[in-house]
């Protein structure tokens, strides 16, 4: 089956540094892939959709200056949170696949103190 | 604009017993697939069951089937001979090709188990 290792699974960063956090398909290629934030308590919303080899589409409200992603391959995708707030700490998880079959990294929990 | 709504917030099944879970949902597609996902407390999500709306037989998956009621919108999770490892948050969600294939999310429903 499709597996999608996303990393890390936790990070802790201070207030004004970035951090990069790497999805990556392991058995399979596929072009689109999309970025989704889940807050405590709160159900997943989406921030960005990513097709390789072109700028990623973002959704209304998220800053593309400040989650920058990377659509390096048909594999590889990452995202970077820059100038990291307090605010920002929330719960990441990537989607990768083709067709209809998409399967989700294991997500990655960000706490910026 | 396509939304999906989950109106039970919670939810208590006693263990062995059979539990419902309601979505509604809102398009104007006709072709889109439904899903249901678990996200126990490791956040991992995970897939118990999809639907395409063009198929008008209800999916089944094992203990978990759907009622899709496609001219109400509506599609609801049951789950049979409830186990203590079905205690998680569930979320139903919408995809549609012509809305970019990205999953739109209802607010989720925390089912808990009781023994």
């Amino acid at each position: 089956g499709a597996v999608v290792s996303q990393h890390p699974s936790r990070v802790i960063c201070k207030s004004g540094t970035s951090v990069k956090i790497e999805c990556r398909s392991l058995d399979f290629q596929a072009t689109t892939m999309f970025w989704y934030r889940q807050f405590p308590k709160q159900s997943l919303m989406l921030m960005a959709t990513s097709n390789e080899g072109s700028k990623a589409t973002y959704e209304q409200g998220v800053e593309k200056d400040k989650f920058l992603i990377n659509h390096a391959s048909l594999t590889l995708s990452t995202l970077t949170v820059t100038s990291a707030h307090p605010e920002d700490s929330s719960f990441y998880i990537c989607e990768w696949g083709v067709n209809y079959g998409y399967t989700f990294g294991s997500g990655t929990r960000l706490t910026v103190v | 604009a396509q939304t999906v709504t989950q109106s039970q917030p919670e939810m208590s099944v006693q263990e062995a017993e059979t539990v419902t879970l309601s979505c509604t949902y809102d398009t104007s597609e006709s072709d889109y697939y439904l899903f249901w996902y678990k996200q126990p407390p490791s956040r991992q999500m995970i897939l118990v069951i999809r639907q395409e709306a063009y198929k008008q037989q209800n999916a089944t998956e094992n203990r978990f089937s759907v009622n899709f009621q496609k001219a109400a919108k509506s599609f609801s999770l049951k789950i049979s001979d409830s186990q203590l490892g079905d205690a998680a948050m569930y979320f139903c969600a919408y995809r549609a090709l012509e809305y970019g294939n990205k999953l739109v999310f209802g607010a989720g429903t925390i089912l808990r188990v009781k023994s």
